[in-house]
């Protein structure tokens, strides 16, 4: 089915290690998106591109990693994971040009607890 | 910084009430979305305004912008338990490079039977 899929939903790591959280959408949407939701502050971006090898920072990028190889793929890693990046993090494309962001179609989310 | 803030952030109503939620933004602006969110689910677009003056109705919920005073309304008629979930508005910083949606904190409607 076509939509924007997340994985993995649910992930569990230590302080230190490496995670990538992936994110597929299958409408060729332009635009993607990293958000984090944390309770007491909504929905913060993290990352976002605009097209297959653009991609830039948002509010909350430390610590975070990004890459857009193909329009369909936008993984987040965290390179070297801490505490305060457990959260859930959800992935958004939105099919608007340069012209400004549209409405945000997101995925299930991923839910990251760092021990 | 384009600040978006939500209030009340948690309302506890009874069904059948009416109330309005209320998100004001700090920088021009003329478009804005309201998004949906259950307990540990993804978040689902409910409307989007794209001028001043929009105004959008799906069932019990309406959705209005103004942007001459930065601020959007999302009205409940006649609550009923269903509408229960977290609401979040979201607005475009189009001015800014690249293109993206600052949320507000949302709001945490309860409604109780």
């Amino acid at each position: 089915d076509a939509g924007i899929t997340q994985s993995p939903r649910y992930k569990i790591t230590e302080t230190g290690r490496q995670v990538t959280l992936m994110c597929h959408q299958t409408w060729s949407h332009s635009y993607m998106f990293w958000y984090r939701q944390d309770l007491g502050h909504g929905l913060r971006l993290i990352y976002y591109s605009a097209a297959a090898d653009i991609t830039d920072k948002g509010e909350v990028p430390d610590g975070y990693v990004v890459s857009r190889s193909k329009t369909e793929n936008f993984p987040l890693t965290l390179e070297s994971a801490t505490r305060s990046q457990t959260s859930v993090y959800f992935c958004a494309s939105s099919g608007r040009g340069l012209a400004g962001a549209g409405e945000l179609f997101f995925g299930e989310g991923s839910r990251l607890t760092v021990l | 910084e384009l600040k978006v803030e939500q209030n009340p952030l948690f309302l506890s109503m009874q069904e059948g009430k009416n109330y309005t939620i209320y998100c004001n933004y700090s920088t021009t602006s003329d478009r804005l979305y309201w998004y949906r969110q259950d307990p540990g689910k993804s978040l689902e677009s409910l409307f989007v305004l794209l001028s001043n003056g929009a105004v959008k109705q799906e069932g019990r919920l309406m959705a209005s912008l103004d942007t001459k005073a930065r601020l959007s309304t999302l009205h409940i008629t006649a609550a009923v338990h269903d509408l229960s979930a977290t609401y979040f508005c979201a607005v475009d910083m189009k001015e800014t490079s690249g293109s993206r949606l600052t949320f507000g904190e949302g709001t945490q409607l309860t409604v109780n039977p």
